[in-house]
């Protein structure tokens, strides 16, 4: 498996602004991926971060909301935008290893409450 | 769509062995069966996958029935530390998006 590192863990932050959150991995690694989890659910795809390339978005998720960069095959940034009390939420990166039936691995997420 | 139905919870003993089941009656043939756990304040961790045979690994065991209709996973000494939400999840092999569920949810008591 891969060593998945998540920055920020937690953060707090004020409606209208925008946060940053980075994944970094400690190989290389074909496939990223950004989760979001809301309170008391369970994970919902937002976007598979593609390298040198624009991530492609899941129903109900926009670039312009969560713009995503994928600069190398290590690391990744996923951007919230414009922030409101309902993007607070666990924000997670994963990894996909390889081919075939290879799980993804994910990062401890980055916990963000909006206030 | 859940392409999944776990129960929503499930209370284990310590020591004992935890057997999870999980219903995917609309598999296809490609789809991989995938175990994940989330424990308090962490990323889902993975446990284990396959395809039609059993599988067994240094933290569960996975049967799939010969039909492929359902699984079982199994915690073969249940801890403390096995507390944790379980999710299965059914992927194709070349597709890596993970759809969750609501999973079960699994409380082992001393």
């Amino acid at each position: 498996s891969a060593v998945i590192s998540q920055k920020p863990s937690r953060d707090i932050c004020q409606r209208g602004t925008s946060l940053t959150i980075q994944c970094q991995v400690d190989s290389q690694v074909t496939m990223m991926f950004w989760y979001r989890q809301q309170p008391g659910q369970s994970l919902t795809l937002i976007a598979t971060a593609n390298q040198g390339s624009e991530a492609t978005y899941e129903s109900g998720f926009v670039i312009d909301k969560f713009p995503i960069s994928r600069p190398n095959l290590t690391f990744s940034t996923l951007t919230v935008s414009n922030m409101s009390p309902e993007d607070s939420s666990i924000y997670l990166c994963s990894v996909g290893l390889g081919q075939g039936g290879q799980p993804q691995h994910f990062g401890d997420g980055t916990r963000l409450s909006i206030l | 769509d859940a392409k999944t139905t776990q129960p929503t919870s499930m209370d284990c003993a310590e020591g004992r062995a935890a057997n999870l089941p999980c219903n995917h009656s609309t598999i296809s043939g490609n789809e991989y069966v995938y175990w994940y756990r989330q424990i308090h304040s962490q990323g889902p961790q993975y446990i284990i996958h396959g395809l039609k045979n059993n599988e067994t690994n240094e933290m569960a065991s996975l049967i799939i029935t010969e039909d492929r209709k359902s699984s079982t996973l199994i915690l073969p000494h249940a801890t403390l530390r096995d507390t944790a939400v379980y999710y299965c999840i059914v992927r194709v092999e070349y597709d890596y998006k993970l759809s969750f569920g609501a999973g079960t949810t699994v409380t082992v008591r001393a």
